[in-house]
């Protein structure tokens, strides 16, 4: 089956610092989401991307989609302690008869120093 | 809309017990995705419907659990026999049909003793 790789598993940084989590799908995805859960609570949709080579930004956010989509990555400028929390990467594909399948790689735990 | 709802919020039960885990997608929403949460394998797809039919059951761990969806406002995760091992958050999530956003619910905390 489908399977989407996220590394790296934990981050620690000192605030002010830059963080990336990079995201690889066995398959080649139709779109990627990523989403952010923080301590104690549920995955919060980030942002979608959708065509190849895509590039989105959010703030201090940056996010990309590779040219073949089958990868993507996550860039925070400057962290700060805000940012605290799990980001997942999620891969759409198609599975048939009109659905598509969410899989969730398995997060990236981001701690900030202050 | 109230959002993906959950319940129960926690749940302790003794090994051997059944279990039920509720969802309730939010209104018009044709997918619904039911994941499990844990330290060691973070979040695992293990079932989704799509217009109420189960699509792909793989991720589902063993016959102990099943999962219902009886029409578009519910659907629930059954485990029985329950196991220690079977402690965990559960979620549940839906959304418009393919390549829209995922909602999550606040999930259910399991503790099977």
């Amino acid at each position: 089956g489908q399977q989407v790789m996220q590394i790296p598993q934990y981050q620690h940084v000192q605030e002010g610092e830059d963080f990336t989590t990079y995201c690889n799908s066995s398959t080649t995805l139709s779109n990627i989401q990523w989403y952010k859960q923080r301590p104690g609570g549920h995955p919060v949709f980030l942002i979608q991307l959708v065509k190849s080579g895509e590039v989105k930004k959010q703030k201090r956010l940056t996010f990309q989609f590779g040219e073949a989509k089958k990868n993507s990555s996550l860039h925070i400028t400057a962290t700060q302690t805000t940012d605290v929390g799990t980001y997942f990467c999620a891969g759409r594909t198609y599975s048939g008869a009109g659905s598509y399948q969410l899989t969730f790689g398995k997060g990236t735990k981001l701690s900030v120093i202050p | 809309d109230a959002g993906v709802i959950q319940s129960p919020r926690h749940e302790v039960t003794e090994m051997g017990q059944e279990v039920t885990l509720r969802c309730k997608p939010i209104s018009g929403h044709n997918s619904l995705f039911w994941y499990r949460q844990t330290m060691m394998r973070g979040l695992e797809l293990l079932i989704y419907f799509n217009n109420n039919v189960p699509i792909d059951d793989s991720g589902m761990p063993e016959d102990r659990f099943s999962a219902k969806m009886p029409n578009a406002s519910f659907s629930t995760l059954k485990i029985q026999p329950s196991e220690p091992r079977d402690s965990a958050v559960y979620f549940c999530a839906s959304d418009m049909r393919g390549g829209t956003e995922a909602f999550f619910g606040q999930g259910t905390r399991l503790t099977v003793v």
